[in-house]
């Protein structure tokens, strides 16, 4: 199926793990971001990549680490989870014009 | 720090009526607006982008900018109760090569039948 997925869709972890969330787009966008929802704070630029193997920080960086070695796959990780990042993390990917993929619920216990 | 302001609402409107939502931003350099439509527990939904100064206009949609001002607004005519959702403003990134979208903390409809 065209367009971007999410996976997985909810995890619920403990503090100190280590999660990967996982992002797959079918359209060949070059870019791609990873955005945490909170309320409150509204839509918040965790990572971007302009290309593969091309990543930079956005505004809220801490605690994630992201890596894309295929243009399709946009993989976030938390390395040591904390509960403030109990989140909706939303990937997205185009150019002039951003898809949101369906977002994954995650809770840090 | 660049800002998108908006009224958190909720903005209620009857059946039929035009809603009106605003939005302001900081950044004066900015070029690429977009509305965005989020229903509770989904993701953002692209509605309209806009550019240049003026109105845009798609079916019920219509988006207006005013970049002296620093204002952009979307009207949404004969309003729905299938409208009733939270719609965010987002403006472009102009730095370096970003792209990014810095949103709007977004303003709940609610369209009452």
């Amino acid at each position: 199926d065209a367009g971007i997925t999410q996976s997985p869709r909810y995890k619920i972890t403990e503090t100190g793990r280590q999660v990967t969330l996982m992002c797959h787009q079918t359209w060949s966008h070059s870019y791609m971001f990873w955005y945490r929802q909170d309320l409150g704070h509204g839509l918040r630029l965790i990572y971007y990549s302009a290309a593969a193997d091309i990543t930079d920080k956005g505004e809220v960086p801490d605690g994630y680490v992201v890596s894309r070695s295929k243009t399709e796959n946009f993989p976030l990780t938390l390395e040591s989870a904390t509960r403030s990042q109990t989140s909706v993390y939303f990937c997205a990917s185009g150019g002039d014009t951003q898809y949101f993929g369906p977002g994954t619920r995650l809770t840090v216990l | 720090q660049k800002e998108v302001e908006q009224n958190s609402g909720p903005l209620s409107v009857p059946e039929g009526a035009i809603a009106s939502l605003n939005c302001t931003y900081s950044d004066r350099g900015s070029q690429s607006f977009f509305w965005y439509r989020q229903y509770s527990g989904k993701s953002p939904e692209l509605i309209m982008s806009i550019y240049s100064n003026g109105d845009k206009e798609d079916g019920r949609f219509t988006a207006q900018l005013n970049k002296a001002s620093q204002y952009v607004s979307l009207l949404i005519r004969d309003s729905q109760p299938s409208d009733s959702a939270t719609y965010l403003c987002a403006v472009k990134d102009m730095d370096t090569g970003r792209r990014a979208l810095t949103f709007g903390s977004g303003t709940r409809l609610q369209v009452q039948p």
